[in-house]
């Protein structure tokens, strides 16, 4: 199976920071990565595919970029909605596998 | 607008079955594979298990730790998916979603969740 790793598990940030949040594979995954949203008692909400690829409505301030096994989410301008779980999945092989979570609070 | 509903979750005791239903809409169900993901408080996200759509056989893919016990179906005619869960154990307690697989094969949409606790 294919492990994915994700850093930091929390961080904390002011309103109108800029984060990363790194994502790593064990073994290459091209660009089949993708990253979630999730808010406390909600569901995951899918925002970037393809490693740096948006879904529809998501905004810009979020961005993904890498390849291979090293990956990065960003978010400029944290806003108080960001503040959330952000999981990374990777769907380039069976059986699918997420990250353990990255939980982005308030400073 | 795409909606997935689950339904059918609740408490079983070890040992038992549970089927979960996810009912989609606002979307040509019968084009999309299907997944189920799971959630626990300790483990995190968690991959069950695909089914691909009809142009694909219905093949199903599972993960390791429900193979054997969990089955996925669809039933296309009701835009409906299944998750039929036996042998259960205490730790298949959890939240299971249902969500949409997209073009590039990652979830683009996800329901609100079922959950499903083992305990005797």
């Amino acid at each position: 199976d294919i492990q994915m790793t994700q850093s930091p598990s929390s961080l904390s940030a002011s309103v109108g920071d800029r984060v990363a949040i790194s994502c790593r594979a064990s073994q290459d995954i091209s660009s089949n990565l993708a990253w979630f949203q999730q808010k406390p008692g909600k569901a995951p909400k899918s925002l970037i595919y393809a490693a740096s690829t948006l879904q529809s409505g998501v905004p810009s301030k979020f961005s993904g970029s890498g390849s291979g096994t090293d990956f990065t989410l960003t978010i400029s301008s944290l806003q108080p909605e960001d503040f959330a779980t952000y999981y990374c999945q990777q769907y380039n092989s069976y059986p699918l596998t997420f990250g353990g979570g990255t939980k982005v609070e308030i400073k | 607008e795409v909606q997935l509903v689950e339904s059918g979750g609740g408490l079983v005791q070890p040992g038992g079955s549970l089927r979960l239903s996810c009912a989609a809409s606002g979307f040509t169900f019968s084009d999309h594979y299907m997944d189920w993901v799971r959630q626990t408080p300790g483990k995190g996200l968690e991959w069950v298990g695909r089914i691909r759509n009809k142009a694909h056989s219905f093949t199903t893919e599972y993960a390791a730790s429900v193979k054997g016990r969990f089955t996925i179906s669809r039933d296309d005619s009701q835009n409906s998916l299944y998750l039929q869960m036996n042998s259960l154990k205490t730790e298949d307690t959890a939240v299971y979603y249902c969500a949409r697989t997209g073009v590039h094969s990652d979830q683009d949409y996800w329901g609100q969740g079922t959950l499903v606790t083992v305990s005797s």
